[in-house]
């Protein structure tokens, strides 16, 4: 069975800092997606990652995708207020299947 | 491109009643999807259908929760009794094929007291 945890779960960052979002996923995963929750919203697809070395980047964020390591990161270059929100990564379990098992989430909070 | 559309955004409900919440998929997205989202237990698949045909079910929490698809534009996630620990927000989500991300629906938030 798939699990994918996430951390920190909290994390609280001042402007301009720099920060990563771990993800580590249980079993072989095929691929790997990140998503955006602002509070009482639904969900945003942020990324999708098909193979082991894929980065990929939208404006300050950065995700990239080890499947040796079974490891997922998001990075956050100079972080802003507009980028509080939790996010949440998720793994797929492969074959016919688009099933997503989700990870914890992370609640980032960006300070002035 | 409508997305997918949730109704209702809101539910109030008594324990025992019959909840029915509803969803229409992205025109042309094979692949459907209920979520549950609870502080307690983030975000857990429910059920999924490929071709309006239920895939895997594991997810649903016990008898009282049944879903159906019809057809390829609208599914149904119905709890019957309905009880305070499903108190939730359910999401619906769909997508094209195969490793497309999944477009999620505004949920629908349900309180049963």
């Amino acid at each position: 069975e798939l699990k994918v945890e996430q951390n920190p779960l909290f994390l609280s960052m001042q402007e301009g800092k720099n920060y990563t979002i771990y993800c580590n996923y249980s079993t072989t995963s095929d691929r790997l997606y990140w998503y955006r929750q602002d509070p009482g919203k639904s969900l945003e697809s942020l990324f999708v990652l098909l193979s082991n070395g894929a980065v990929k980047q939208e404006g300050r964020l950065m995700a990239s995708l080890d499947t040796k390591a079974r490891l997922s990161t998001l990075h956050i270059t100079a972080a802003v207020h507009d980028l509080s929100a939790t996010y949440f990564c998720a793994g797929g379990l492969g074959g016919a299947t688009n099933k997503l098992i989700f990870g914890t989430g992370t609640l980032l909070a960006v300070q002035p | 491109d409508a997305g997918v559309i949730q109704s209702p955004r809101h539910e109030v409900t008594e324990m025992g009643q019959e909840v029915t919440l509803r969803c229409k998929p992205i025109s042309g997205h094979n692949s459907l999807f209920w979520y549950r989202q609870t502080m307690m237990r983030g975000l857990e698949l429910l059920i999924y259908f490929n071709n309006n045909v239920p895939i895997d079910d594991s997810g649903m929490p016990e008898d009282r929760f049944s879903a159906k698809m019809p057809n390829a534009s609208f599914s149904t996630l119905k709890i019957q009794p309905s009880e305070p620990r499903d108190s939730a927000v359910y999401f619906c989500a769909s997508s094209l094929r195969n490793n497309s991300p999944l477009h999620f629906g505004n949920g629908t938030r349900l309180t049963v007291t």
